[in-house]
């Protein structure tokens, strides 16, 4: 099945710092989304991005389906912004999710 | 909000018992989808209905089952708990068989 990778596992920042997290992914797919869990465990959807750039306030991402990979930028990080960040890919009927990179932003 | 909500958000278990977990989704997800996230790990895919027929199935067995109703609310049954079976499920509901996703809050299991 189709695999993907997600870097960095884990990533440190200080409040108001940006940062770049990437998905690659193994083949190719139907769409690609990126979520947010919060630490109740809800996954909130930030990006429905098969391809192309696209912007929500401090948060963007892009996607680049012919070379199989993802980007989701944070800007000014707050803490808020801390919890782990998935990309998950369709292919066929399902999502298949990466592991996650755990976000803290410290005050 | 996404329009997917579950039940119960806790409940505990022991090993052996059976296990119902319920799903309603706003009208429109006419595609609904389960997925086991254990601990530190990203979610995994059980299965996913589509017009209330299994439309896809990931690596679990039998004893994981799954009913989808006219009114889109689905359920997921697991018989002959084991102790791995200890992890949060969420439902999805989407527009589709590869649309969007929007995920309940989940159902956060214990077996014991």
């Amino acid at each position: 099945g189709i695999q993907v990778e997600q870097s960095p596992p884990d990533l440190i920042l200080q409040e108001g710092a940006n940062s770049t997290l990437r998905c690659n992914f193994s083949d190719s797919v139907n769409n690609l989304q990126w979520f947010h869990q919060n630490p109740w465990g809800q996954l909130i959807n930030l990006f429905y991005i098969p391809s192309g750039t696209k912007q929500n306030g401090r948060l963007s991402a892009t996607t680049v389906a012919t070379e199989r990979y993802s980007l989701l930028y944070i800007s000014s990080s707050q803490t808020t912004d801390s919890g782990v960040y998935f990309c998950a890919v369709v292919s066929g009927s399902r999502l298949t999710f990466g592991e996650g990179t755990q976000l803290t932003v410290n005050p | 909000e996404t329009g997917v909500t579950q039940s119960p958000t806790h409940l505990i278990k022991t090993r052996g018992q059976q296990v119902t977990l319920r799903c309603s989704s706003q009208s429109g997800h006419n595609t609904v989808s389960w997925y086991q996230q254990a601990l530190g790990q990203g979610p995994q895919f059980i299965f996913q209905y589509y017009r209330e027929e299994e439309n896809g199935r990931g690596n679990f067995p039998p004893r994981f089952s799954g009913l989808q109703f006219p009114n889109y609310s689905s359920e997921l049954n697991v018989n002959a708990l084991e102790l791995d079976d200890s992890a949060l499920y969420l439902c999805a509901g989407s527009k589709g068989k590869t649309g969007e996703l929007f995920f309940g809050e989940g159902s956060r299991l214990t077996v014991l």
